[in-house]
């Protein structure tokens, strides 16, 4: 347990439904990242913010996807009208500084039908 | 050009050798290079991070950058069946995103 936690752990939603997920960072950790992950894959940046500020976003990362870290501690990561290819493990990660290590959390596991 | 590429694997070593693993990038201006274990099922937990041209060792582990040749590896001495996972290179560029490799699936055998 890396102290990072994810929220659920597992989702499965009919398509066009939209779903939200949670990321509850490490407490003292000013960076926080999110990222998606499909089988055989790497993780694929998506985005991350500093405090509550979103400094980065994915250029790949689709107007559906929208992430808000609103007080600068816990994130959420919404996909509105969801789609098959939306279905991946959705990965949060924080970390203390741009050089520091990134902690990854366990993972929100999306299908879609 | 992907940002990171990695061969796929295989790669399955006896247990006690050396696993070699390798990595190239494709932005020369790339900032930092990391090493991330997953195991099957679980999130990436990170083994190495390197920042300068050169060898960085820590335990059985040696990470080893040439920016030169835009290339990164990772030596895992004394390979262990614990170490048998998939082994993710990440590197973050001037933009402060990150990127990750497709991952090399490693096999000890005992």
């Amino acid at each position: 347990d890396t102290g990072v936690s994810q929220d659920p752990r597992h989702k499965i939603t009919k398509r066009g439904q939209n779903v939200t997920f949670r990321c509850d960072p490490i407490s003292e950790h000013n960076r926080l990242y999110w990222y998606r992950q499909t089988l055989g894959q790497g993780p694929e940046f998506l985005t991350y913010f500093q405090n509550e500020a979103q400094l980065e976003k994915s250029r790949l990362l689709s107007d559906r996807f929208s992430a808000e870290r609103p007080k600068g501690s816990f994130s959420t990561l919404e996909i509105q009208r969801t789609e098959q290819g939306d279905s991946a493990m959705y990965l949060c990660a924080s970390s203390l500084g741009v050089e520091e290590t990134q902690y990854f959390g366990p993972g929100t596991r999306l299908l879609v039908l | 050009q992907k940002e990171v590429e990695q061969n796929s694997g295989p790669l399955s070593v006896p247990e006690g050798a050396i696993a070699s693993l390798n990595c190239t990038y494709s932005d020369r201006v790339s900032q930092s290079f990391f090493w991330y274990r997953q195991y099957s099922g679980k999130s990436p937990e990170l083994i190495m991070s390197i920042y300068s041209n050169g060898d960085k060792e820590d335990g059985r582990f040696t990470a080893q950058l040439n920016k030169a040749s835009q290339y990164v590896s990772l030596l895992i001495r004394d390979s262990q069946p614990s170490d048998s996972a998939t082994y993710l290179c990440a590197v973050r560029n001037t933009g402060n995103q990150f990127y990750f490799g497709t991952g090399t699936s490693l096999t000890v055998i005992p």
